[in-house]
Order: structure tokens, then sequence, then C-alpha cells
């Protein structure tokens, strides 16, 4: 099993849609959930921050933890086409900088 | 400009012939890490860096080698690749901020193709 599990997608949106993006993980170690957002050709970039369970809001991107449940998720509000990209999920076990855990990530595309 | 580098970004090879890949960071940055991404695998680290001198392996550390010998650089070194080596490689940095989080940056990606 893997340590963290994320839905390959693809996704396809219409404009102005809220989009869903959601990973799970086996390891309850876990402490420290970030979100990765990576357009084609590029590497990734860091979207979202989450320390433990609870939800933090940024712009039009909230993220949420469930560390009972095992599950975090990435919500996009009014979803805009430049927000095609893949989403990857990435977990770490404490706040030292040296190992990440990372999903396989979701395909997302915003069609206008 | 803050930012990582990788060079090259694209690279064919044949098995067996012993390749570096350059990574270098102008943030100061104490980690550094190499990771793999392949379709349905993801991103996977290779080896990490605490700081110069010192590495370590990550989850797939077989066939690669690293070294730091210098802060800002960090060369993922294959010292006879193989086919199933075929992927494309990300270099990445991070630091703890001020708000107490370590953020990673990664480079453009190196696609390496092995045959």
């Amino acid at each position: 099993q893997k340590e963290v599990e994320q839905d390959p997608g693809p996704l396809s949106v219409p404009e102005g849609a809220i989009v869903s993006l959601n990973c799970t993980y086996s390891n309850s170690a876990f402490q420290y959930f970030m979100w990765y957002r990576q357009y084609s050709r590029k590497g990734p970039e860091l979207l979202m921050y989450t320390y433990s369970s609870g939800n933090k809001e940024d712009g039009r991107f909230t993220a949420q933890v469930d560390k009972s449940s095992k599950y975090i998720s990435l919500f996009i509000r009014d979803s805009q086409p430049s927000d095609s990209a893949t989403y990857l999920c990435a977990m770490s076990l404490s706040n030292t900088g040296n190992q990440f855990y990372f999903g396989t990530g979701t395909s997302l595309t915003v069609i206008p | 400009e803050a930012q990582v580098t990788q060079n090259p970004r694209y690279l064919i090879t044949v098995t067996g012939k012993k390749l570096t890949v350059t990574c270098s960071q102008n943030m100061n940055h104490e980690y550094m890490s190499w990771y793999r991404q392949d379709p349905g695998l993801g991103l996977r680290q290779i080896y990490y860096s605490m700081n110069v001198e010192v590495t370590d392996k990550g989850d797939v550390p077989e066939g690669y080698k690293v070294s730091r010998k210098e802060k800002r650089n960090f060369p993922l070194i294959l010292e006879s690749p193989s086919p199933n080596q075929t992927s494309l490689y990300f270099c990445a940095s991070s630091q703890l901020t001020g708000t107490g989080r370590y953020e990673q940056y990664f480079g453009p990606g190196t696609r390496l193709t092995v045959t």
C-alpha cells in the first residue's frame, strides 16, 4: 500500500466551477500537509501548507485536513482556465525539511 | 531571482555511460533533494541533504549517488545508467521560513532517457 493515495483523474470542469481534490494517507504520524501545482513541463510549486488538522484559506484556495480520517482536500472556488495543471498532495512526518511523501497527482482541466 | 537550476534539461544516453545532472540554488538553502517523477508513481525522493557533506537516502536511492561539497550545489550522479532510470528528475531546495514551515522550491526538471 502506498503511503499517499491520490486519484489521478483526469478531472475536467467548466470555468467558474468549484473543484475538489483529495488525498488519503496511511501513516498517522504525518503532521505537515502540502498541495503543489505543477504546470506542464514545469517543476511543482507550493500552493498550500497546513499543519495538523483544520482548514486554511488563501484566496480561491482552501485546504482541509482531517487527521482522524487520514484525508486531505483542496478546494478551488471560481476555477479559471489558468488553474489547469496537475495538483500534487504531499506530506511530511515532522517539520525537518528533508523528507516529503507525494501523491501521484490529479490532472485538472478548466474549460473556458 | 530566487531559483533552482538544473542542467541539462534533456538528456538521451546509453546504458552504462556515466552521467551527472547538476543542480544549483541561489537562495542559501540548507536542504536539498532529488526526486524522480514517473507516471502512476508520482514524485519519489532519491536522496536528500541537510547541509554540506551531510546526505541521506530517500525512498529510491539504488543506482544513484550524490555529493554536497558546496551549499549551493547538489549534483546527481548515475555511475552506470540503466533503462529503468529513464524518468523526469527534479531537484529541490528548502529552508525554514519565518512562518515556521519548510517551503520547497523545485527546479525545472531534467528529462533523462536511457537506451
